[in-house]
This record gives structure tokens, sequence and C-alpha cells, in this order.
């Protein structure tokens, strides 16, 4: 069964200080990778996926994702934070091949301060 | 276009009586998802719909719990006899098609309090 594992429930950093979310992820073939954002009292939105080809990869509002098998990770970063950034932060991996169940970490909260 | 819509967004009801939650999914979108979001136990699958069909129930907690699709559309969960532990955030979402590199679109969620 796949798992993954976000280290630090809670994140705090400094408005226009480097965000890093980590995210670890548990399989024995390499998944379909998922960062998703949810904001208080709504849904969770996508900012990027990996599934195959280039390993970096470049979602919305600034956020990018690095694919490391060697590593089974799958660390989300943005290089200068904004305080709409606050937000939980989700990790997921889903099978691939036919269309399968998404697997949560358990979140991230992160908090911007000035 | 219009995001994948539920409803109610929020219901509180009695310990023991019937709820439905509805989702109306992006138009198009031929794969639906329902998933739970507590504290306790963070975000779970529950099910998942092609079409009308649900090839993967392995989420639903009990057999109080059951859902539905209608016309490749709208899907409703039900849950029966509910219990204290039922409360949550109960969340839909839909993808284009069956493949799973095709992203999960979320609704808000139902916030469902059983008091």
């Amino acid at each position: 069964a796949q798992s993954v594992t976000q280290l630090g429930s809670h994140v705090s950093v400094s408005e226009g200080a480097l965000v890093l979310l980590r995210c670890n992820y548990s399989s024995s073939v390499p998944p379909y990778l998922f960062w998703y954002v949810q904001y208080p009292n709504q849904g969770l939105q996508l900012l990027l996926k990996y599934t195959t080809g280039a390993t970096l990869v470049k979602g919305i509002n600034g956020f990018e994702a690095e694919f490391k098998k060697s590593e089974t990770s799958f660390h989300l970063t943005k290089p200068s934070a904004h305080m709409s950034d606050a937000a939980e932060y989700f990790c997921a991996v889903s099978d691939t091949g036919t269309a399968s169940k998404l697997t949560f970490g358990t979140g991230t909260r992160l908090q911007v301060t000035l | 276009g219009a995001g994948v819509s539920q409803s109610p967004s929020n219901k509180v009801t009695e310990k023991g009586k019937d709820v439905e939650l509805r989702c109306d999914p992006i138009s198009g979108h031929t794969a639906l998802y329902w998933y739970r979001q507590s504290l306790g136990q963070g975000l779970e699958f529950l099910i998942y719909f092609q079409g009308n069909s649900a090839p993967d129930k392995s989420g639903l907690p009990s057999d109080r719990f059951s859902a539905e699709r209608t016309g490749g559309s709208v899907s409703t969960l039900t849950i029966q006899r509910t219990q204290q532990e039922d409360s949550a955030v109960y969340l839909c979402a839909s993808s284009l098609g069956p493949h799973s590199n095709q992203p999960q679109h979320f609704g808000d969620g139902t916030r469902l309090s059983i008091l």
C-alpha cells in the first residue's frame, strides 16, 4: 500500500523567505505525485503534478516541486513567500494506470509572518 | 466554466438520522470521487465512480454508507443512522477521464455535524 509522509505539521516563514514543504512517499513503483492547497472552508486546489517527463515541475502561484526517485521525495518550494500563501498544503500520490484514488499526507499548515 | 458543486455546504443533524450529500461534477468529467476529511483521520478516500459504475468502493467505512451516480453526472452520498464519528467534511472531486494522471478537481465540501 502506498503512503505519504509530510514532515512538519506546521511551518512558519517570514514574508519574502524561501518556502520548503517536505513530502516523501512509499511505493514499490514510482507513483503519480500531486500537491494541493486548501484555504479555510474551501476544497483542495491543485498546485502542480508529476506524472512523467521532466522531474522539476512548475505550478501555479510560483510554486515548484522536484521528483527525486532516489530519495522517494517530492518537496514543494517557493523562492519568496507571500502572505497569501498561508494555507494548508497536502501532498498526494496515486497509482499509475486507470483512475485511482489519491492517498494524502497529513498536511502542512504554512504560516507567513511579516 | 463551473467547478464541482456540493450541497448542502453545511448540515447539522441528530444522531440516528439519515443524510444525503450531493455532488455535481464538472460537465464532461466522467470520473467522480468522494473523500472524507476529519481531524483524526485526515483525508480519506471513500468511493470512485467511472460513469455510473463504482469500480472502487474500498473506502466506505461501513454498510451505513452508500453512494450512487445517475446519468453519468450527479452523485449522492447517503449515510444512514448517522453516528457522531461521521462528523467530518465530505469532499467530492471529478476528473476528465479514467486515467490517474488526470488531476482531480475538488468542490468546497459539505461540513456534516452529528449532534
